[in-house]
């Protein structure tokens, strides 16, 4: 089983849709999660990082259900410029600092 | 806004060559890392680097792998002998540590193996 499973889309939305993304995670010791968000061939960069009691930043909205071992990612009012895959990426914590990530769900948004 | 640097942006050596891919971390950062991509594949962790000394690795470090620290600002990762399965795009990151896990990355190496 993959450590950090994601749709990998495309998703493909008009401007102005709302999109949510999924991820599921397998080792319940699991402690930080972040979202982060890669260009094409360019490097990740930090979205924002998932608490459990859930935080928003904007037009994002993220969600931690450590019972079910689920993080969503919701997206408001997308814009072009949303367009981006979007990495799931958790930390095992323990005194270990490697970053887990998913392989990402792609976002088209369309004008 | 500070930023790591990754020099150079594209790499191409032949197989069994060493390469050495150099980063430059933010300067009050205390954590370095080496994550790499292969193509169309996830990004995964390769190694963590603290107090002059590895912290953690991941399997995909073996022996052809090294990194070092030889001065003040520069972070350096060193692949022995090259393999065609090394082609990949390497990123260096750092952090501050000390409970904050904000990891900043490079732009990137793109390595080719040929």
């Amino acid at each position: 089983r993959k450590e950090v499973e994601q749709d990998p889309g495309p998703f493909n939305v008009p401007e102005g849709a709302t999109v949510a993304f999924n991820c599921t995670y397998s080792n319940s010791a699991s402690q930080s999660f972040f979202w982060y968000r890669q260009d094409c061939r360019k490097e990740p960069k930090l979205l924002m990082s998932v608490y459990s009691s859930g935080n928003e930043d904007g037009r994002f909205t993220a969600q931690l259900n450590r019972a079910s071992q689920y993080i969503s990612l919701l997206i408001r009012d997308s814009k072009l410029s949303d367009s981006a895959t979007y990495l799931c990426v958790v930390n095992y914590g323990a005194g270990r600092r490697a970053l887990t990530f998913g392989s990402g769900t792609r976002l088209q948004v369309q004008p | 806004e500070p930023e790591v640097t990754q020099t150079p942006s594209h790499q191409v050596t032949q197989m069994g060559q060493e390469v050495i891919l150099r980063c430059v971390p933010i300067s009050n950062h205390l954590y370095f890392y080496w994550y790499r991509q292969i193509l169309g594949q996830k990004v995964e962790f390769l190694v963590s680097f603290y107090n002059n000394e590895i912290s953690e690795k991941s399997e995909i470090f073996d022996d052809q792998f090294s990194v070092e620290r030889p001065d003040g600002s520069n972070f350096t990762l060193k692949i022995r002998s090259t393999k065609l399965e090394d082609s990949a795009m390497y990123f260096c990151a750092s952090s501050l540590g000390q409970g904050n896990e904000k990891l900043f990355f490079g732009s990137g190496t793109q390595l080719s193996v040929l």
